[in-house]
C-alpha cells in the first residue's frame, strides 16, 4: 500500500511557540491531504482539507489563523500550530489521497501521527 | 454532530471468537464505507471498505455486512487473535471525499 510519513513523531514545546508538522506521501502523488486531530480515547476529528496549490478548507470551529496549512507540492503538506497553548496538546494525524485506485476507491492513506505536547 | 454512530464502545472476546462492531448512518448520500484499525500511538490503517451496491464483502478474516435499507453496516472479525486487539473505526463518505468517523470500538482479544 501507499506510504505516508509524518515528522516529527513527537514534539514538546513551550506555550506561545509555533510548531510545524510535515506530512509526506512517499510513493505516490497526493492531490488531496487531510489533517485530523485525535484526543485520547476519542475519534478522529477532521480539521482541514488541502489540495495541492490551493488554500486549505477548514472545518467549522477550526481557527485557520492558528492552524496554518500549506500544500505546496503533490508530496508534502505542512501543519503549523501557531502560538501553541496547552489545550492544543493532541495527536495530529494526516492522510493523503491520490485519486481512485484499482478498487475504484479514492482511498485515504494515513500517516503515523504526531504527538504534540505544549507545556 | 456525529454522522456515524458506532457501538459498542468496547468489547472483550476470547481468542477464536468473533467480535462484531456495528455502525449506523443517516445521510443516504454516503456511498463509501471503510473500516480502519488503529493501534495505540499509531495512525489508522484501512482494513476493508464497501460500497452500498453489495451486501457483504470479505477480506481475509474481516467481513463487512451492509444493510442499505436499515442504513447499517457491521464488521466481523473471524477467528480473532490477540494481535487483533486494537481500536476499530467505521467511517462513511460521499464521493470518496471527506470521511465521517464513528466514535471507535476498543477490541480486546484474550489468549
Amino acid at each position: 500500500g501507499a506510504v505516508v510519513s509524518q515528522h516529527p513523531s513527537r514534539v514538546i514545546c513551550k506555550s506561545g511557540t509555533s510548531v510545524k508538522i510535515e506530512c509526506r506521501s512517499l510513493d505516490f502523488q497526493a492531490t488531496t491531504m487531510f489533517w485530523y486531530r485525535q484526543f485520547p480515547k476519542q475519534s478522529l476529528m477532521l480539521m482541514a482539507t488541502s489540495n495541492e496549490g490551493s488554500k486549505a478548507t477548514y472545518e467549522q470551529g477550526v481557527e485557520k489563523d492558528k492552524f496554518l496549512i500549506n500544500h505546496a507540492s503533490l508530496t508534502l503538506s505542512t501543519l503549523t500550530v501557531t502560538s501553541a497553548h496547552p489545550e492544543d496538546s493532541s495527536f495530529y494525524i494526516c492522510s493523503a489521497s491520490g485519486g481512485r485506485g484499482l478498487a475504484g476507491y479514492n482511498e485515504q492513506f494515513f500517516g503515523p501521527g504526531t504527538r504534540l505536547t505544549v507545556l | 454532530q456525529q454522522q456515524v454512530k458506532q457501538s459498542p464502545q468496547s468489547l472483550i472476546v476470547q481468542k477464536g471468537g468473533i467480535p462484531i462492531i456495528n455502525c449506523a448512518y443517516e445521510n443516504t448520500a454516503f456511498d463509501y464505507f471503510p473500516w480502519y484499525q488503529q493501534f495505540p500511538g499509531k495512525g489508522p490503517a484501512l482494513l476493508i471498505a464497501i460500497r452500498p451496491d453489495v451486501s457483504e464483502k470479505k477480506e481475509g478474516r474481516f467481513t463487512i455486512s451492509f444493510n442499505k435499507s436499515a442504513k447499517q453496516f457491521s464488521l466481523h472479525i473471524m477467528d480473532s487473535q490477540p494481535g487483533d486487539s486494537a481500536t476499530y473505526f467505521c467511517a462513511a463518505s460521499r464521493d470518496d471525499y471527506k470521511l465521517s468517523f464513528g466514535a471507535g470500538t476498543t477490541v480486546t482479544v484474550r489468549a
